[in-house]
């Protein structure tokens, strides 16, 4: 049972690239959320899904975009890069929002 | 001020003792608290999670909130090497999905 995978793991970029961030779950687990995790700020949340379709914003939402139109998978798309979301990237999915279980996180590098 | 304050650490314990691990916050709408776990370059484990005031028990793991005192606590007996990681404690409001997480704790557990 692979819980949650995310890919890449590792991801280097140029500034102004679009990037996809990919996160799928073998739970179907109705909900499921995007984090950053930073020094100095720790885990922020970015977006988050109650549902397939349905999506709504976090703590850090700008510069990002998500969709979820199968349960299973929610990608992060960072539209135009920038170096401040140089950063670790965690998905996370549960039966609810008390339950949050993380995948192994992607380690983005925007130079 | 921060919603949530947890001090960084490090806590540096020998193996066996108790460990006492704590955050407060400002917000009384918090309803949902949790704590997690996180090894380095690894993604959070949910160790527990819990609704009310009062303790919650999971083997040597024991979490405690004070509402009227807007604290929280993770109480780990017999401590062991392994239990060295990051501890982060999160909290939901009441109604709402956005999670927030301390800064966590960096504990070490000396053989």
């Amino acid at each position: 049972d692979a819980g949650i995978t995310q890919s890449p793991r590792y991801k280097i970029t140029e500034t102004g690239r679009q990037v996809t961030l990919m996160c799928h779950q073998t739970w179907s687990h109705s909900y499921m959320f995007w984090y950053r995790q930073d020094l100095g700020h720790g885990l922020r949340l970015i977006y988050y899904s109650a549902a397939a379709d349905i999506t709504d914003k976090g703590e850090v939402p700008d510069g990002y975009v998500v969709s979820r139109s199968k349960t299973e998978n929610f990608p992060l798309t960072l539209e135009s890069a920038t170096r401040s979301q140089t950063s670790v990237y965690f998905c996370a999915a549960g039966t609810g929002k008390e339950t949050q279980y993380f995948g192994p996180g992607t380690r983005l590098l925007v130079l | 001020q921060k919603e949530v304050e947890q001090d960084p650490g490090p806590l540096s314990v020998p193996e066996g003792a108790i460990v006492s691990l704590n955050c407060t916050y400002s917000n009384s709408a918090f309803q949902y608290f949790m704590w997690y776990r996180q090894y380095s370059r690894k993604g959070p484990e949910l160790l527990m999670y819990t609704y009310s005031s009062g303790n919650k028990e999971d083997g040597r793991f024991t979490a405690q909130v004070d509402k009227s005192s807007k604290y929280i606590s993770l109480f780990i007996r017999d401590s062991q090497p392994s239990d060295s990681a990051t501890y982060l404690c999160a909290m939901i409001h009441t109604g709402g999905f956005k999670t927030i997480f301390g800064a966590g704790t960096r504990l070490f557990v000396k053989a």
